[in-house]
């Protein structure tokens, strides 16, 4: 069975630029995330959705950053414009009830 | 916002000797406990997880939880340098939001 899976892996951009991150989670899995993750940290939840609705987003800055999950299933998360401090590890991970969440490989975004 | 602490380290271990890496969480209505390990440039793995107060066994890893106490921890035996790694202590709530902590470097030395 396929894991969840990210894309692009890396993505770098210049300052103002919009970007955009897709995830297509395990299938079956209700539950998606999305992290950003800096160096040395742990990672921090921008979103979280169950289904198509997003019941988590308190940590998503909304003036620049949006997300949608359609159909419930795979999921983009926006950032426009960038900036320089947006530079990180965007991970997306999915899971179903109270089990573990499995992560993708994430996409390492540099803005220059 | 929901805490998760874990030291940061790094915690030094000889190889063959037992690692002990501990994590606090501040939700008494916690249910579900992780242990992610995540080697430099890659996401996070899943290697332990537990939803019941007691001590948790697979292979060389045995996770233990204390709900009254709000802490878990990660026991690694027999340490190996390739379990030289940052881990993740990870909570999840009744609603189902997983919250991380920042994460203690382990390096196992031969």
């Amino acid at each position: 069975e396929a894991g969840v899976v990210q894309s692009p892996r890396y993505k770098i951009i210049e300052k103002k630029q919009p970007v955009a991150f897709w995830c297509n989670p395990i299938s079956g899995h209700n539950t998606l995330y999305w992290y950003r993750q800096n160096l040395g940290q742990g990672p921090e939840l921008l979103i979280r959705y169950e289904n198509e609705e997003a019941v988590d987003d308190s940590q998503l800055p909304k003036d620049r950053f949006s997300a949608e999950r359609l159909k419930g299933v795979d999921s983009t998360l926006k950032i426009q414009p960038a900036e320089l401090g947006d530079s990180a590890v965007y991970l997306c991970a999915s899971s179903e009830g109270r089990s573990e969440a499995f992560f993708g490989q994430g996409t390492r975004l540099t803005v220059v | 916002q929901k805490e998760v602490e874990q030291n940061s380290g790094p915690l030094s271990v000889p190889e063959g000797a037992i690692a002990s890496l501990n994590c606090t969480y501040s939700d008494r209505g916690s249910q579900s406990f992780f242990w992610y390990r995540q080697y430099s440039g890659k996401s996070p793995e899943l290697i332990m997880f537990i939803y019941s107060n007691g001590d948790k066994e697979d292979g060389r890893f045995t996770a233990q939880l204390n709900k009254a106490s709000q802490y878990v921890s990660l026991l690694i035996r027999d340490s190996q340098p390739s379990d030289s790694a940052t881990y993740l202590c990870a909570v999840k709530d009744s609603g189902y939001a997983l919250n991380f902590g920042k994460g203690t470097s382990l390096l196992v030395t031969p």
